[in-house]
This record gives C-alpha cells, sequence and structure tokens, in this order.
C-alpha cells in the first residue's frame, strides 16, 4: 500500500509569485485535505476535495485555490504569495468511510522571501 | 477564545511515568475527535479515536467529556519514544465536516 506522497519537498519563491503544490493520495482513498502549518503551531484546515469537488473550506483567502484529479490526486495553488505564507503545506486523504480519520504525507516546506 | 485549546508544555517526565493531556473545545456541536502524534519535523500520523466511552489502545487511553468539552490522553509507562507532540482534532459540522487542530502539546520522555 502506497502512501501519501508529496513534491516537491522544499520551495523558494518570492513575494507575488505563484506557487502549485502537488499531493498523491493513498490506496483507496478518495478524499483529500489541505492544511497550512506554520512553525510550533497546529494544522490549518485550508480545504478538502471530494470527487474532485471542494467540500469543505477553512478561514483562507480565494488567492488558495486547488483541484483534485480522476485518480484522487490533488493541487494546491496559491496565487500572490505573500511572507506570511513561508509554512509547511499538508496534504491528507482518508478513506470514503472514515472521512475523519487522516493520512498525512511529508508535507511541502514552502519559503516566501 | 479559540476553538480547540493546548497547553503547549512541555511535558518533561521519566520514563516510566504516567501522564496525560487534555484539549478543550468551544463548539459544542462538534462531533469527531481525534489525536495525532506529530514527531520533529515530520508529518502528523493518527494515534486514535476519542469516543464518549472511551478508548484504549495498550498503554494509550482516549476519553471524551461532552459536558466540560474537553478530550483527554492519558499515556502509561512513559516510553523515550513516546517523545513528540501530541496533536487534537476536533470536527465541526458546517455543512461538511470541518477540523481544527490544537496547537500540539509536547511531551518529552527522558531516561
Amino acid at each position: 500500500e502506497t502512501g501519501v506522497t508529496q513534491s516537491p519537498t522544499h520551495l523558494i519563491k518570492t513575494r507575488g509569485q505563484q506557487v502549485t503544490l502537488r499531493c498523491s493520495s493513498q490506496s483507496g482513498h478518495n478524499t483529500v485535505s489541505w492544511y497550512q502549518q506554520a512553525l510550533g503551531q497546529g494544522p490549518q484546515f485550508i480545504f478538502q476535495y471530494y470527487r474532485e469537488e471542494e467540500n469543505g473550506r477553512g478561514n483562507f483567502p480565494p488567492r488558495f485555490s486547488g483541484l483534485q484529479f480522476p485518480n484522487y490526486s490533488s493541487e494546491l495553488n496559491v496565487n500572490a504569495l505573500e511572507l506570511d505564507d513561508s509554512a509547511l503545506y499538508l496534504c491528507a486523504s482518508s478513506r470514503p468511510d472514515r472521512v475523519n480519520e487522516q493520512f498525512f504525507g511529508p508535507g511541502t516546506r514552502l519559503t516566501v522571501l | 477564545r479559540k476553538e480547540v485549546e493546548q497547553d503547549p508544555g512541555p511535558f518533561n517526565v521519566p520514563e516510566g511515568a504516567t501522564v496525560a493531556f487534555n484539549c478543550t473545545y468551544s463548539n459544542s456541536a462538534s462531533q469527531s475527535f481525534f489525536w495525532y502524534r506529530q514527531d520533529c519535523r515530520k508529518e502528523p500520523k493518527l494515534l486514535m479515536s476519542v469516543y464518549s466511552s472511551g478508548n484504549e489502545d495498550g498503554r494509550f487511553t482516549a476519553q471524551l467529556n461532552r459536558a466540560s468539552q474537553y478530550i483527554s490522553l492519558l499515556i502509561r509507562d512513559s516510553k523515550l519514544s513516546d517523545s513528540a507532540t501530541y496533536l487534537c482534532v476536533v470536527n465541526t459540522l458546517r455543512g461538511s465536516y470541518i477540523p481544527t487542530f490544537g496547537r500540539g502539546t509536547s511531551l518529552i520522555v527522558h531516561p
């Protein structure tokens, strides 16, 4: 069974740029959630995708957007990057019958300069 | 008041000790609860679900108190390998389930 994978592992961008992060869900999981984790804080929920549609969103501005593909993999796009967007971005997938039991990928560490 | 609150610690305990963490939540409509463990510079890993009836898995026991709106995690016979940050998660139905993580409680188990 393949776990959740994310790419890239690290990324450095400058303010105002755009970034796309990618996630492949665990085998058998059709729900993908994205989180932002700042240093010393818990993960903050960005949004969740189920059947290629957004299914719940946290308190993040519209410049955070996402996609889910037919194979359940997902992308997180962030436009107009700000310094405060520097964080660890985590993707988590879950089974359709246990959607709240989430399995996390290793994350992408984004630094915005 | 934050929706989910945890004492950040750190909790410093010797091997073999029993340690307990609490996590309080503010929304009485919250539906499901979990504990995750996060090692330094790693991703969170699901530790256990939390039920009103209690949930035990080896040395770990999780409990939910809906009346007082908190969940707890008890670790018995602490091992060095238990050193990590323990995150509680509260899921609240707002159209769909919205998960809210606490900031985590740091546990350091020393010899």
